[in-house]
């Protein structure tokens, strides 16, 4: 069965600190992975997508890594901001995608 | 804007009520998505429409029935819900099924049930 996990469910940080958001999968065949950022009562909004052969992708202060081999994903946020503060949702394709349960990130001032 | 379009942002209807979701793209996309977001449960597939015609129905309840005149347009008409059925309506289109490329969604559709 097709399963995306993503750790921690929630994590709670200060604005100006970094962190690692978790996205393990099981998905077959894998096609891509995405990262999107879900604010309270929106759409997800892709941050960035992943293929097979890429294994770092940046967008802003936001850094997405992919190990193939392991089936990992990790999603850094660089200097976090108080707009950070939303669901980050790790996406597997080929379609219809896999979701994952997504981490709450709470950024404190 | 993401390119894909819902209306209403906000509804709030009776258990007796009858209404309808909007999705409108312009994206040039051939596949569209039904998705239900309840509180603090992940996104789950109500619907996959490729090229106009439904090719996923995820087990979803009869008083939810999906309408897709176009590649543009999606709808979801609603009727007798229950207030189980609250949550967070989201539509999302795909260049194809296998959306490999440009999985998008709109911003979605609150629905309250009383």
């Amino acid at each position: 069965k097709n399963q995306v996990e993503q750790s921690p469910q929630s994590l709670i940080i200060l604005e100006g600190k970094n962190c690692t958001l978790q996205c393990n999968y099981t998905v077959s065949p894998f096609s891509n992975l995405r990262w999107y950022k879900q604010d309270t009562g929106r759409g997800p909004v892709s941050l960035t997508i992943m293929t097979f052969s890429e294994n770092t992708k940046s967008n802003g202060r936001y850094t997405a890594t992919l190990d193939a081999d392991t089936k990992q994903s990790s999603l850094h946020i660089t200097a976090s901001q108080l707009s950070d503060s939303a669901s980050y949702i790790c996406v597997v394709l080929p379609g219809p995608p896999t979701f994952g349960r997504g981490t709450s990130l709470i950024v404190h001032p | 804007e993401t390119g894909v379009t819902q209306t209403p942002r906000h509804l709030v209807m009776g258990m007796t009520n009858k209404k309808s979701l909007k999705c409108e793209q312009h994206l040039g996309h051939n596949a569209m998505y039904w998705y239900k977001q309840s509180a603090k449960k992940p996104l789950e597939l109500m619907f996959v429409y490729n090229f106009k015609e439904q090719t996923e129905n995820n087990s979803v309840p009869s008083r939810f029935s999906p309408e897709c005149p176009n590649s543009s347009h999606l709808f979801l008409h609603l009727h007798t819900l229950q207030p189980e059925d609250s949550a967070l309506y989201l539509c999302a289109s795909s260049q194809d099924k296998i959306a490999n490329y440009g999985y998008t969604f709109g911003s979605g559709t609150r629905l309250t049930v009383v």
